[in-house]
């Protein structure tokens, strides 16, 4: 596609059910980022693939976040036992990774999470 | 580690005044720093790189390493300018905590 592509858009869950976010990046876009952002703060970084490798996970705030990008282009966010502070505002970005790329991003529209 | 600190949260402008983005960083190795824009229901955009030293939409920023600042300047503020912008550097790009920019008309 043209852009980065998120599903759902808008997501509801009870708290304590797992929910998945996933990210389609643009075609051929090497590195994939996730970040949270919750509502009046800035993007927070989560975590980085390069292809496949999932390079930097420091960012996930606890083991109930999971990320995969299992044949380096789809990736899935995963959320196990949701909690209310996990509501947020998740954002997909891609971006080529080479000598003159300068890791400018390309974000998604996001996928707004919100724990009842 | 790589940080940006945006100090001041809430920028309010007349139109056309000018406008100012102040952006420090502190950084080990080269910098490469960005600004990015996300207007009213819309995706997070780049808006400039220190790199190309371009002016979009008449915004500049010089990255002054004397005074680790990477600083965002408009002369002539539009109502268009109305939106968040972050100031990030290369790598995982963390963000800072952005500016909420309002030009009244």
């Amino acid at each position: 596609g043209a852009g980065v592509s998120q599903s759902p858009r808008y997501k509801v869950a009870k708290r304590g059910q797992d929910v998945a976010l996933r990210c389609d990046p643009i075609s051929g876009h090497v590195s994939l980022f996730w970040y949270q952002q919750a509502l009046g703060q800035g993007p927070e970084f989560l975590t980085y693939f390069q292809n496949e490798a999932q390079l930097d996970k420091s960012g996930l705030p606890s083991d109930r976040f999971f990320a995969e990008r299992p044949e380096g282009s789809v990736s899935t966010l995963k959320i196990q036992r949701t909690q209310q502070e996990d509501s947020a505002v998740y954002l997909c970005a891609s971006s080529t990774w080479g000598n003159s790329g300068a890791n400018v991003l390309t974000f998604g529209a996001g996928s707004r999470l919100t724990v009842l | 580690a790589q940080r940006v600190t945006q100090p001041e949260k809430l920028l309010s402008v007349f139109k056309g005044a000018p406008v100012e983005l102040k952006c420090n960083y502190s950084y080990s190795g080269s910098p490469e720093l960005f600004w990015y824009v996300q207007y009213s229901r819309q995706r997070l955009q780049l808006l400039l790189r220190h790199i190309s030293r371009e002016s979009i939409k008449g915004f500049t920023a010089d990255l002054n390493k004397g005074e680790t600042s990477f600083h965002l300047k408009k002369p002539f503020a539009q109502e268009e300018d109305s939106a968040m912008y972050y100031c990030a550097p290369r790598g995982r790009l963390a963000f800072g905590k952005g500016n909420q920019v309002v030009v009244i008309p």
